[in-house]
């Protein structure tokens, strides 16, 4: 059974500061690693996706890396809003086993002003 | 107006009704998802559908049944719902125009919320 783990569950930060937040996942039969962010009451929306050992990606504040080696990826957030607060989702693809994402449980990030 | 659209958007039903979930999509993908989520765990493939004749069951498809009736629609049945269905249903999409592999964006759906009695 393939299986993708986030940690932490859940994270609570004052406005300002900087996060981090890992995925992690299986480092055999990897093809692609998907990052979505999923704000409350809303549908998630894509992030990045990331298929390159060693490759970083970056939206605004927000930045990615990718270790598929040691099956792993970091997510970072610089100067955290409150408008960041969302639940992060990765999401891991290999073709074995049917070719399907297989997702993270998510951690949820907490902004405060 | 929302590329991929869910309906309903909230529903409560009794143990051991059949209630169906329903999706469509405006954004000419071919391949359709339904998923569900539960609190701490990830979102999990229910079924998905890669043309209106192509469907597969996903890792967790007992209790539930799909349509996929035009390439803009994909419904999922729960043929008779019982407790531990109440859940987050999340439909989605994807354009294999992209190179229909691990890369592919899905599109998802603003959720269910669906709770059995």
């Amino acid at each position: 059974i393939l299986n993708v783990e986030q940690s932490p569950q859940s994270l609570h930060v004052q406005e300002g500061d900087s996060t981090n937040f890992t995925c992690s996942f299986p480092s055999s039969n990897f093809y692609a690693l998907h990052w979505y962010r999923w704000e409350t009451a809303k549908s998630p929306e894509a992030l990045f996706v990331m298929t390159l050992n060693g490759d970083e990606k970056k939206k605004g504040r927000i930045s990615a890396t990718l270790n598929t080696k040691e099956g792993y990826s970091y997510l970072y957030i610089k100067g955290s809003q409150p408008e960041d607060s969302a639940t992060y989702l990765c999401a891991f693809f290999t073709y074995n086993q049917g070719g399907k994402l297989i997702f993270g449980q998510g951690t949820e990030l907490s902004v405060k002003p | 107006d929302a590329d991929v659209t869910q309906t309903p958007r909230n529903r409560i039903t009794k143990t051991g009704k059949r209630i169906m979930l329903e999706c469509s999509q405006t954004k000419g993908h071919d391949r359709m998802y339904w998923y569900r989520q539960d609190p701490g765990l990830g979102l999990r493939l229910i079924y998905y559908s890669f043309d209106v004749k192509d469907i597969n069951k996903g890792e967790i498809s007992d209790g539930y049944s799909v349509s996929r009736q035009a390439q803009a629609k994909f419904s999922l049945s729960l043929e008779s719902a019982i407790p531990n269905q109440t859940a987050l249903y999340f439909c989605a999409t994807s354009d294999s125009a992209g190179g229909g592999g691990g890369t592919d964006t899905q599109y998802f759906g603003p959720g269910t919320r669906l709770t059995v009695l």
